[in-house]
């Protein structure tokens, strides 16, 4: 998975209920990114971190939070506040002071 | 932020044609522009890079131009195969930032 994986592949989420996406990477790149793919749409950054115990909201945050306590991982919850949350869910890092993103595989999240 | 465009959003080409895409950028500082490949259920891969300092990019069959003072850079793929069919994005960071935003993607089918 070119150093970013992404777990599980595919989420089923009930009304009401929060969950936890996973991102890990070995990559020992200092940022990360959380980005959310709707059909026939580009990617938009719902949150990001630069350093370990920060981040930042991205252009659509809300009803999504996340935490950074270790540099290798930076995991994603999606709230009950968060009402569409039916989406191709897709993380990414990069080392300090470089462009181009490495992907991880996605998480295909369904509400049920 | 930036706000990136792309067009067009859809592009059928005859095998063998040239494809090209278009993306448009609003932050003059703006310094790096990548291409994405996207396969359906897949993660976006990196297939081509420029940066501001450059006017044209070439790797085999893909080439990226940029035109600063307009601010627009574009894709080109020649001589089309079957698999060159997919998602195309388009990307660029913010002046002060490494984050990118994305442009809307360019779904791109090769007839055979």
């Amino acid at each position: 998975d070119g150093g970013i994986t992404q777990s599980p592949k595919y989420l089923f989420r009930k009304e009401g209920q929060n969950v936890t996406l996973s991102c890990e990477q070995n990559l020992n790149h200092d940022a990360m990114y959380w980005y959310r793919q709707d059909p026939g749409q580009g990617l938009r950054l719902i949150y990001y971190s630069q350093i370990v115990n920060d981040f930042q909201k991205g252009d659509i945050a809300e009803g999504y939070s996340v935490s950074r306590e270790k540099k290798e991982s930076f995991p994603l919850t999606v709230t009950s506040a968060q009402k569409n949350p039916t989406a191709f869910y897709l993380c990414a890092s990069i080392p300090t002071g470089l462009y181009g993103y490495t992907f991880g595989s996605g998480t295909r999240l369904t509400v049920v | 932020g930036e706000n990136v465009e792309q067009h067009p959003s859809t592009l059928s080409v005859q095998e063998g044609d040239s494809a090209v895409i278009k993306c448009t950028y609003s932050d003059s500082a703006s310094n790096y522009f990548p291409w994405y490949k996207q396969e359906l259920g897949k993660r976006p891969q990196l297939i081509i890079d420029i940066r501001s300092n450059v006017g044209e990019k070439k790797d085999q069959r893909i080439a990226v131009t940029l035109n600063k003072t307009a601010k627009h850079f574009s894709l080109h793929i020649t001589e089309t195969q079957p698999e060159d069919s997919a998602v195309y994005f388009c990307a660029a960071p913010a002046s002060n930032d490494y984050k990118l935003s994305f442009g809307a993607g360019t779904t791109v089918t090769v007839r055979a």
